[in-house]
């Protein structure tokens, strides 16, 4: 059973648009942490989030949580070819604190 | 400081023999997790170490897999007679049971491989 779902799967767009990434859930989260992952290496953390709404930016990578604690969102303004690479959520289990659910991923391409 | 490291970073195997993937975490890290991960996918858990702790085996897909945590440091996950849905990447993290960074994992390069 996939509990976290990721929105598009493959996105491709050029460089200088703006794009948002969605993770959603119907399970409720302790927190939720946003991974990416370049080809031939392990995810590597952008960011965790906490707080029901909580709004968190990262450069220019917005990243918020959703009121209820179940779902997320990804904002990239003024996309750039670096920005390439898959974006995984991950949602902690209240059940189980060390216990992490992965989204089944965004592959985000940027052309020049 | 050494990260979590993986060993092989690929391996070629024929259908129906047992490989063997090694995990090294980070010093200090209690916890330990091994994913699959197929064709540029979502990562699918397999197993979840934490100290001494009898691991939670829930996302092993088959009685073929299996995986041992010695010393609390190194895991070894072993694929027995091998599939070719076997085929994929194989992902080891570790995280901290504490402090700041509880519940980040931080990953390895992961093991590539392919059933042919």
């Amino acid at each position: 059973t996939q509990l976290l779902e990721q929105s598009p799967q493959f996105l491709s767009i050029q460089e200088g648009e703006n794009l948002t990434v969605y993770c959603n859930s119907s399970s409720v989260f302790s927190s939720l942490q946003w991974y990416r992952q370049e080809p031939g290496e392990g995810p590597v953390l952008l960011v965790t989030v906490v707080t029901g709404g909580e709004v968190k930016k990262l450069k220019r990578l917005t990243f918020q949580f959703g009121d209820a604690r179940k779902d997320s969102s990804l904002h990239i303004t003024a996309a750039q070819p670096g920005d390439t690479g898959l974006y995984l959520c991950a949602g902690v289990q209240y059940s189980s604190a060390s216990k992490i659910i992965f989204g089944s991923g965004t592959r985000l391409s940027i052309r020049p | 400081g050494a990260g979590v490291s993986q060993s092989p970073s690929n391996k070629v195997t024929e259908k129906g023999k047992d490989v063997e993937l090694r995990c090294d975490p980070i010093s200090g890290h209690t916890a330990l997790y091994w994913y699959r991960q197929s064709l540029g996918q979502g990562l699918e858990f397999l197993i979840y170490f934490q100290g001494n702790s009898a691991p939670d085996k829930s996302g092993l897909p088959s009685d073929r897999f299996s995986a041992e945590r010695t010393g609390g440091s190194v895991s070894t996950l072993t694929i027995q007679r091998t599939q070719q849905e076997d085929s994929a990447v194989y992902l080891c993290a570790s995280s901290p049971d504490r402090g700041y960074d509880k519940n980040i994992q931080y990953f390895g390069a992961g093991t590539r491989l392919s059933v042919l």
